[in-house]
């Protein structure tokens, strides 16, 4: 069965300091990474996806991914309050898969 | 960019009844979209693929009499559950793949169904 394992959280961060999400993948086949924020009682927004092995950086944010050690992870520089919310890592599949499997999500809180 | 709306935001109804839920791409065909259903504090856990002019899949688990899935044009998919039960209430969100061959999703702002 595949899996996206995330830490749940609280994590809390100072504002400003720079914080750091992980997130493990039990299906080595898998080709596609997201993160998405998910805030109280909503839907989730697309953040950033990467597909290949390094960084990938977009404004405050920087994805990394190692497929060798099924290992993704999302930076966030300069947080803000605004930035508190729940962060889903998503991953699909090779070989034709569709949907996404997400995580259960880490609850990041940005303290003023 | 890309939109996709999702009616009704939210619903309470009585124990054996009906629920439908329409999800659409406003601006864009999307001939895949995605149901999945969240419970408080848990993940997304997909529940099915729907596929336009032909039959949803559906994931291990997820009972397809009961979550009956319509997807009748390029722009519209509806998810109906069928004699809701108390342990359906959860937030259920729709999404879509945006173009052809991408891999990200646009998630509609989700229906919270509640039945008592």
């Amino acid at each position: 069965q595949k899996e996206v394992e995330q830490n749940s959280g609280p994590l809390s961060v100072p504002e400003g300091a720079i914080a750091s999400l992980n997130c493990t993948y039990s299906d080595r086949g898998s080709q596609s990474f997201f993160w998405y924020r998910q805030y109280s009682g909503k839907s989730p927004e697309l953040i950033m996806f990467i597909y290949s092995n390094g960084d990938k950086e977009d404004g405050r944010f920087t994805a990394q991914l190692n497929k060798a050690s099924q290992y993704v992870s999302l930076l966030i520089r300069d947080p803000q309050p605004s930035d508190s919310a729940t962060y889903l890592c998503a991953v699909r599949a090779g070989g034709g898969a569709d949907g996404l499997t997400f995580g259960k999500g880490t609850h990041l809180i940005i303290q003023p | 960019g890309a939109v996709v709306s999702q009616h009704p935001s939210w619903v309470i109804c009585k124990s054996g009844t009906s629920v439908k839920i329409e999800c659409r791409s406003l601006d864009f065909q999307a001939t895949t979209m995605f149901w999945y259903r969240q419970f408080p504090k848990q993940s997304l856990m997909l529940m099915a693929t729907s596929n336009e002019g032909s039959k949803a899949t559906y994931e291990q688990g997820v009972e397809k009499d009961k979550f009956l899935i319509n997807h009748a044009s390029l722009t519209l998919s509806t998810l109906t559950v069928t004699s809701a039960h108390p342990e359906d209430s959860s937030f259920y969100i729709c999404s879509a793949r945006v173009g052809q061959g991408t891999n990200v999703l646009t998630f509609g702002a989700g229906s919270r169904l509640t039945v008592l």
